[in-house]
């Protein structure tokens, strides 16, 4: 069973500063993996969607690896703003497309 | 377009009573969803649909049934409300073909509270 860990839970950064967040997975037999963003009381906003056959994916001030062989992703956000304040969540997709895994998120705040 | 809607935002409903969640998206896409989200918890795989006419369980299927007509809509029906339901519901679909194949689009969320 795939299980999805992201670490740390919380986390709180100056804004301005260069931050990583962390996604590890049991199974490396994967499709892709989604990052997502989650708004307070809102929906889940894709930000990058890393196909299986790929090392990373970029998106203005973010940037996704996918490493399978250490069961690792890792979203990077770049010279973070008050506005990149939410919940980040993974997702992993294996063994068909009802198979998606979500992790628990990381929840950040960035100070102004 | 739309995206993925969800009818209503919010809903306080008693023990025993049984509703309708509405889920539609306008991207034609044949792979749906639906996800509970308890606070602290990931989301929680309840049916998913892979096109009109056919449905099956996800992780969590007790006490919720779906139906899939069209394409486009993709309801949750709640039988006998109990407090164990009381989460966040959301609808997605997912993209099968081009590019971002794969990509999950997901609705606003659905706020239900059983008391």
């Amino acid at each position: 069973k795939q299980e999805v860990t992201q670490i740390p839970a919380a986390l709180s950064v100056p804004e301005g500063e260069n931050l990583v967040l962390n996604c590890s997975f049991t199974d490396s037999a994967i499709y892709n993996l989604q990052w997502f963003r989650q708004d307070p009381g809102k929906g889940l906003t894709s930000l990058l969607l890393i196909q299986s056959s790929q090392r990373e994916q970029t998106s203005g001030r973010l940037n996704a690896s996918l490493d399978k062989s250490s069961g690792r992703s890792t979203l990077y956000i770049a010279a973070s703003q008050p506005g990149d304040s939410a919940t980040y969540l993974c997702a992993l997709s294996s063994g068909g497309y009802q198979k998606v895994t979500f992790g628990t998120g990381t929840k950040l705040q960035v100070i102004p | 377009n739309a995206g993925v809607t969800q009818t209503p935002k919010f809903r306080i409903l008693k023990i025993g009573q049984s509703m309708t969640l509405q889920c539609t998206q306008d991207m034609n896409h044949n792979y749906m969803y639906w996800y509970r989200q308890d606070p602290g918890m990931g989301l929680k795989l309840i049916y998913y649909s892979v096109g009109a006419g056919i449905t099956d369980k996800g992780e969590v299927p007790n006490g919720y049934n779906v139906s899939r007509s069209t394409t486009e809509d993709f309801p949750l029906r709640l039988e006998l409300a109990a407090p164990s339901q009381t989460s966040v519901y959301f609808c997605a679909s997912i993209r099968t073909s081009g590019a971002s194949y794969n990509e999950q689009f997901f609705g606003p969320g659905t706020r239900l509270t059983v008391l």
